[in-house]
């Protein structure tokens, strides 16, 4: 199974900016990894992807350094709305996505 | 959600009895993907289809069946031989072209959240 590992849980504050990080040792050549944020009884919901280096998009950034044997979610300014799971993946090959039981991210006013 | 929908919303059935939940996508992607969350956990890959008339078992697919007659719709039928039903199930669609797909995303549907009583 293509696994990552994460925190099971990360506390903060509204305002603050949250940094997520993930392992992934055995990542392979043509994996990407991606993050989804699920909220109770809903679907998860795509963040953000890349491969290499920092991909920015309008609500996080993500950075992956040169080994890629890890990555870093950053969330910034989170809000109480921001209160939510988020898994870290890594795409192995063309089958669907293995997820781990992800980090539990709460946010306090 | 974002073209995914799932029915029912809740269901609920009885020992013994197979139970069929519903999904259809009109993003006109190629795969599909059945996952089953029990509560604090993560996704368990159920079933997948990368191309109509074609699925592939995943993690957990005993007890479940699957068809994918149209690139749209994607059932799963619970059946009486799962032992332990009772979970949020969720649907997914990618766009997956047997061609590639190293960064393929997938969109999840709102779940159904499955009870036996």
């Amino acid at each position: 199974l293509a696994k990552t590992t994460q925190p099971i849980s990360m506390d903060s504050y509204e305002g603050q900016e949250v940094n997520i990080t993930c392992s992934h040792n055995n990542i392979a050549t043509n994996d990407y990894i991606t993050w989804y944020q699920q909220f109770p009884s809903q679907g998860p919901r795509f963040i953000i992807q890349g491969y290499k280096t920092k991909v920015t998009n309008e609500v996080a950034s993500l950075f992956i350094p040169a080994d890629r044997k890890s990555s870093t979610l950053s969330l910034p300014r989170v809000s109480l709305s921001d209160t939510a799971v988020y898994y870290c993946l890594r795409k192995a090959g063309r089958r669907a996505l293995t997820f781990g039981s992800g980090t539990r991210l709460q946010v306090q006013p | 959600d974002g073209g995914i929908t799932q029915s029912p919303k809740y269901l609920f059935r009885k020992e013994g009895q197979n139970v069929t939940l519903s999904c259809e996508q009109n993003l006109n992607h190629d795969a599909m993907y059945w996952y089953r969350q029990d509560p604090g956990q993560g996704l368990r890959l159920i079933y997948y289809s990368q191309i109509v008339n074609d699925f592939q078992k995943g993690d957990i697919a005993e007890g479940y069946s699957v068809s994918r007659e149209k690139k749209e719709s994607f059932p799963l039928t619970v059946t009486s031989a799962q032992k332990n039903p009772t979970a949020f199930y969720l649907c997914a669609s990618s766009i997956d072209r047997l061609a590639g797909g190293e960064a393929d995303t997938q969109y999840f549907g709102p779940g159904t959240r499955l009870t036996v009583l």
